[in-house]
């Protein structure tokens, strides 16, 4: 990919449990943010962390950033059938918005 | 969240046709737009940066005579595929920020899905 890796790249749940998905990037950022994607469509934008933000939450999500690692993770809580689709974080540097490989959640009922 | 619309969804065309794809940002101005290339479960690949009134910034190994942009005005980008060939059926994906959101967040077009016959 354009940026680094993610993973898992695919992880199946039953509803009601927490998912976690972890990206990594490679330069320097001025944040970093995760969009969702289901299939065939554009993304969405979930939230976004600043690169002197090492903890955020947005509802059921919650963001964390290590800028010593290069790596971030989304956490959804709680999770419902509904969330299911793929998940990139998209970091940006300079003028530009990258997307690492993604992962494909799935949530069973 | 802002609106971006991207059209067509979908077009067929035959090998050595172009085809011009556009984003339009509906409510608020787009300083900066992306164009994105996206094959079947795989991530996005940034084609290229435009923003307005001047030449688009094209990633490494993408063709600019091939992928040409345009960006005239704040809210309007287009991406033209010149003398297509079935190589460059995919799905391709634009997103817009600008002055309000700050360029850092993008707002995604629903994708334009390219067969190239």
């Amino acid at each position: 990919s354009q940026q680094g890796e993610e993973d898992p790249q695919a992880l199946s749940i039953q509803e009601g449990e927490n998912a976690t998905m972890n990206c990594s990037y490679k330069t320097s950022i001025n944040n970093l943010q995760w969009y969702r994607q289901n299939s065939g469509r554009g993304l969405v934008h979930l939230i976004l962390i600043r690169s002197n933000e090492r903890e955020k939450h947005s509802g059921r999500l919650r963001v964390t950033l290590d800028t010593s690692k290069k790596s971030s993770s989304l956490l959804i809580t709680a999770s419902r059938a509904a969330d299911t689709a793929s998940y990139f974080c998209g970091e940006t540097s300079g003028s530009r918005l990258t997307f690492g490989e993604g992962t494909q959640l799935t949530v069973n009922p | 969240g802002a609106v971006v619309s991207q059209h067509p969804s979908r077009v067929i065309c035959k090998s050595g046709t172009s085809v011009k794809i556009e984003c339009r940002s509906l409510d608020f101005q787009a300083t900066t737009m992306f164009w994105y290339r996206q094959f079947p479960k795989q991530s996005l690949m940034l084609m290229a940066t435009s923003n307005e009134g001047s030449k688009a910034t094209y990633e490494q190994g993408v063709e600019k005579d091939k992928f040409l942009i345009n960006h005239a005005s704040l809210t309007l980008s287009t991406l033209t595929v010149t003398s297509a060939h079935p190589e460059d059926s995919s799905f391709y994906i634009c997103s817009a920020a600008g002055q309000g959101h700050g360029w850092s967040e993008a707002f995604f077009g629903q994708g334009t899905r390219l067969t190239v016959v």
